[in-house]
């Protein structure tokens, strides 16, 4: 089955620096990758995804990118902000229309 | 509201106490899934749902089962739990698989001692 790796683990920036999390893939076949949001306590939320037929896509600070040669995306966050301190978990859908999760990055913004 | 809805948020058990969890959403989904969330480890899929009557074993589906009799409806059961079962459980549902947005419930954190 697909195999997700996340990195880093945990990430600490300061207030208005750019924060960048990576995932790789192993399925080539896989054509979904979202991002989830987990603030501290609290449940998932789906903050921006991509499909494989685009290589980049951008909501206000955020965005990802896409390389389906070499099977990873990451996220950047351009001008953190303290309430972006959460763990993220990327995702990877297969052809079986399985997600699978990353290991999660817990990001940590000092004011 | 659209919302994914679970039962009980917390639970302390001891073990072989047979119990269940409760998932239930009021989109007209097709799909729900199961994960348990640990340290480390990110969320990892249980069992999931395509449709009424249709499941599928996850990841790590072992000491687990579902059932899903209704749409709306996918509960989880731990027919003898162990301690290893002592996890943050959640619940989704889509659309239509992996390739849509997964609403997550609430999450049910369990403790078997």
């Amino acid at each position: 089955g697909e195999n997700v790796e996340q990195h880093p683990s945990t990430l600490s920036v300061q207030e208005g620096d750019s924060a960048v999390i990576k995932c790789t893939y192993s399925d080539s076949a896989s054509n979904y990758f979202p991002w989830y949001k987990q603030e501290l306590g609290k449940r998932p939320q789906l903050i921006i995804d991509i499909r494989s037929n685009v290589g980049e896509k951008k909501d206000q600070r955020i965005a990802v990118t896409l390389n389906k040669t070499a099977k990873h995306f990451s996220l950047h966050i351009t001008e953190t902000q303290p309430e972006d301190s959460a763990v993220y978990f990327c995702a990877s859908r297969d052809a079986g229309n399985m997600l699978t999760f990353g290991g999660g990055t817990r990001l940590m913004v000092k004011p | 509201e659209a919302q994914v809805t679970q039962n009980p948020r917390y639970l302390i058990t001891v073990t072989g106490k047979k119990l269940t969890v409760t998932c239930s959403q009021n989109m007209n989904h097709e799909y729900m899934s199961w994960y348990r969330q640990d340290p480390g480890l990110g969320l990892r899929q249980i069992y999931y749902s395509m449709n009424v009557e249709v499941t599928d074993k996850g990841d790590v589906p072992e000491g687990y089962k579902v059932s899903r009799k209704e749409k709306r409806n996918f509960p989880l059961i731990l027919e003898s739990p162990s301690p290893n079962q002592t996890s943050l459980y959640f619940c989704a549902s889509s659309l239509n698989g992996g390739a849509y947005e997964q609403y997550f419930g609430p999450g049910t954190r369990l403790t078997v001692t």
